[in-house]
């Protein structure tokens, strides 16, 4: 059995503060890990992917990936309101993702 | 945004009726995937395709049925809806092969069914 595990929140941080978001991974042979947000009532929005471990940037997020420890992150800098949302982790591998249940993310004015 | 388009958007059906969802793509993407969503399980794999005619079972597939006639058509069969299969079902396409290069998938809208 496949598994993504997930804190499933909800984690709240004040406006303009770094957001981190975890997810742990059962499955060794998972090539590919994305990084989706998904408002209320909203479809999945995909906004990170990453293949290798390391870091990878794009504007306010950041994915890191260890794929010895089975752990990918998402950090978000400077947090907005608009910011609040589920953030679900999926790794992938011989033609499907498997996703986490989700990070519910707050983020106060 | 990506051009999918999910039909009906909301469906409201009694137990043992046959229930057909409809997903359609203007990307011209070879894969195309049916998901379900519901509190404290994630996102489940139902069915995917791979080319027209051509479609595997995904993790939950029992009491689905899928066909694919043409590249931007994927439908969804309940053939006998039951209370279990209430949910909300996202279609999704990828221009690769999910989990692979260029399998990132891009979702609609999705379709809301309630099973009475």
């Amino acid at each position: 059995q496949k598994e993504v595990e997930q804190n499933s929140g909800p984690l709240s941080v004040p406006e303009g503060a770094i957001a981190s978001l975890n997810c742990t991974y059962s499955d060794r042979g998972s090539q590919s890990f994305f990084w989706y947000r998904q408002y209320s009532g909203k479809s999945p929005e995909l906004i990170m992917s990453i293949y290798s471990n390391g870091d990878k940037e794009d504007g306010r997020f950041t994915a890191q990936l260890n794929k010895a420890s089975q752990y990918v992150s998402l950090l978000i800098r400077d947090s907005q309101p608009s910011d609040s949302a589920t953030y679900l982790c999926a790794p992938g591998s011989q033609g499907n993702l498997i996703f986490g249940k989700g990070t519910k993310l707050s983020v106060k004015p | 945004d990506a051009g999918i388009t999910q039909s009906p958007r909301h469906k409201v059906t009694e137990t043992g009726t046959p229930v057909t969802l409809r997903c359609h793509q203007t990307e011209n993407h070879r894969y195309m995937y049916w998901y379900r969503q519901d509190p404290g399980h994630g996102l489940r794999l139902i069915h995917y395709s791979y080319g027209v005619k051509d479609t595997d079972k995904g993790e939950v597939s029992d009491g689905y049925s899928v066909s694919r006639s043409k590249t931007e058509d994927f439908l969804l069969t309940l053939e006998s809806a039951t209370s279990s299969q209430t949910s909300v079902y996202f279609c999704a396409i990828s221009p690769g092969l999910a989990g692979g290069p260029g399998g990132e998938l891009f979702f609609g809208e999705g379709s809301r069914l309630t099973v009475l």
